[in-house]
């Protein structure tokens, strides 16, 4: 059963518009949740991380939101730009288990 | 240069065949795991270790073997290895298992069984 879900496989966006990533989860144990990008033929890289207590975190174009009580977390990329096109990883800490918890990851499209 | 190195990056072999994918950080990580991805499965833990001489099992351990003999160094080991073994494996470390830790990631290693 996965505790981590990215609805989405992929979604497109015109550059310059909002993007926002969606991710669900299910153990109410977790306790911190990160981001990853991922582009082709590279390892993940961290983006951006939020813990369990706060409900909002910034870091320039990238805001991560985090609602406990639906068990929802959102990405949200704005301007979104070429760059950032890649694939994009919700995982979770805690909840019992040793390392992360990655949900299956969503393809953002960024369209000139 | 601050990173997690892989090796080999490719691979193609037969089923039966043992091999191992190297694993080496140069940042002092005391925490290293393995991980593979797979089509609409997302990334999924093999093994990991806290330290030196401490492994343990992730989610999909079966058909695979893992030693910490040196901190820097986590090498994953198929004694023999079928198709379904066929995936892109990604290695990573942290300074520690902690609750806000980041993970560092190599490059990968897309291997194939036939």
């Amino acid at each position: 059963d996965q505790q981590v879900k990215q609805n989405s496989p992929s979604l497109s966006v015109q550059e310059g518009r909002i993007s926002i990533l969606n991710c669900d989860y299910t153990n109410s144990m977790f306790d911190y949740f990160l981001w990853y990008k991922k582009y082709p033929a590279e390892g993940p890289t961290f983006l951006i991380s939020i813990s369990s207590i706060k409900d909002k975190n910034e870091d320039g174009r990238f805001t991560v939101f985090l609602n406990k009580s639906a068990k929802h977390l959102s990405l949200h990329i704005v301007p979104s730009q070429p760059g950032d096109s890649a694939v994009y990883f919700c995982a979770a800490i805690g909840g019992g288990a040793d390392g992360l918890t990655f949900g299956k990851g969503t393809h953002l499209i960024i369209q000139p | 240069e601050a990173q997690v190195t892989q090796n080999p990056r490719y691979l193609i072999t037969v089923t039966g065949k043992k091999l191992t994918v190297t694993c080496s950080q140069n940042m002092n990580h005391e925490y290293m795991s393995w991980y593979r991805q797979d089509p609409g499965l997302g990334l999924r833990q093999i093994y990991y270790s806290m330290n030196v001489e401490v492994t343990d099992k992730g989610d999909v351990p079966e058909g695979y073997k893992v030693s910490r003999k040196e901190k820097r160094n986590f090498p994953l080991i198929l004694e023999s290895p079928s198709p379904n073994q066929t995936s892109l494996y990604f290695c990573a470390s942290s300074p520690y298992r902690a609750t806000n830790e980041k993970l560092f990631f190599g490059s990968g290693t897309q291997l194939s069984v036939l």
